[in-house]
């Protein structure tokens, strides 16, 4: 089944800088890759998602890019702002029956 | 327009006791997913309802978690005879194609 990793597992940045993070998938069939924001205390919230047929999408602040053929994908902030901190999660579809399978979250530290 | 709703926001309950968990999808999603999520992990697939169809039940852990959805809307997470391992947040999510909207999750503490 479908294997997502995702790194690094923590991120800290100064207000302004670029964060990037991560992901590999294990699964070429999986064709659909979004990405979630969950602050503290709260649900995951979709900030972005890719498909298969593009190699990068950009909003706003956030872009993500995605190499279909060494399997991985990675979200990019740039300017980043204190609210920007949260933990991100990276996901891919290819679950039996299409669920979503989740990294392990990166924590995010913007420091003002 | 209203997103996903849960129920209660948290629980307490003792080792032993059953609990039901609340979930309310946006409507018109026919997919509708509980995920666990343990203190500073990611995201754990527990089970998976798609209109009519039977739920993907794989991932739940052991025969004492169970879920329903009726009338293809509204779900119950059942735990039963809980244990401290089952503390945790338990997430809700629901879709109408691949998209996943999370609801807030109802955080459960088994003392």
């Amino acid at each position: 089944g479908e294997n997502v990793e995702q790194h690094p597992s923590t991120l800290s940045v100064q207000e302004g800088d670029s964060a990037v993070i991560k992901c590999t998938y294990s699964d070429s069939a999986s064709n659909y890759f979004p990405w979630y924001k969950q602050e503290l205390g709260k649900g995951p919230q979709l900030i972005i998602d890719i498909r298969s047929n593009v190699g990068e999408k950009k909003d706003q602040r956030i872009a993500v890019t995605l190499n279909k053929t060494a399997k991985h994908f990675s979200l990019h902030i740039t300017e980043t702002q204190p609210e920007d901190s949260a933990v991100y999660f990276c996901a891919a579809n290819g679950g039996s029956q299409g669920n979503l399978i989740f990294g392990k979250g990166t924590k995010l530290s913007v420091k003002p | 327009g209203a997103g996903v709703s849960q129920s209660p926001s948290n629980k307490v309950t003792e080792k032993g006791k059953d609990v039901e968990l609340r979930c309310d999808p946006i409507s018109g999603h026919t997919a509708l997913y509980w995920y666990r999520q343990s203190l500073g992990q990611g995201l754990e697939f527990l089970i998976y309802f798609q209109g009519n169809s039977a739920p993907d039940k794989s991932g739940l852990p052991s025969d004492r978690f169970s879920a329903e959805r009726t009338g293809g809307s509204v779900s119950t997470l059942t735990i039963q005879r809980t244990q401290q391992e089952d503390s945790a947040v338990y997430l809700c999510a629901s879709s109408p194609l691949e998209t996943q909207y999370f609801g807030p999750g109802t955080r459960l503490l088994v003392l």
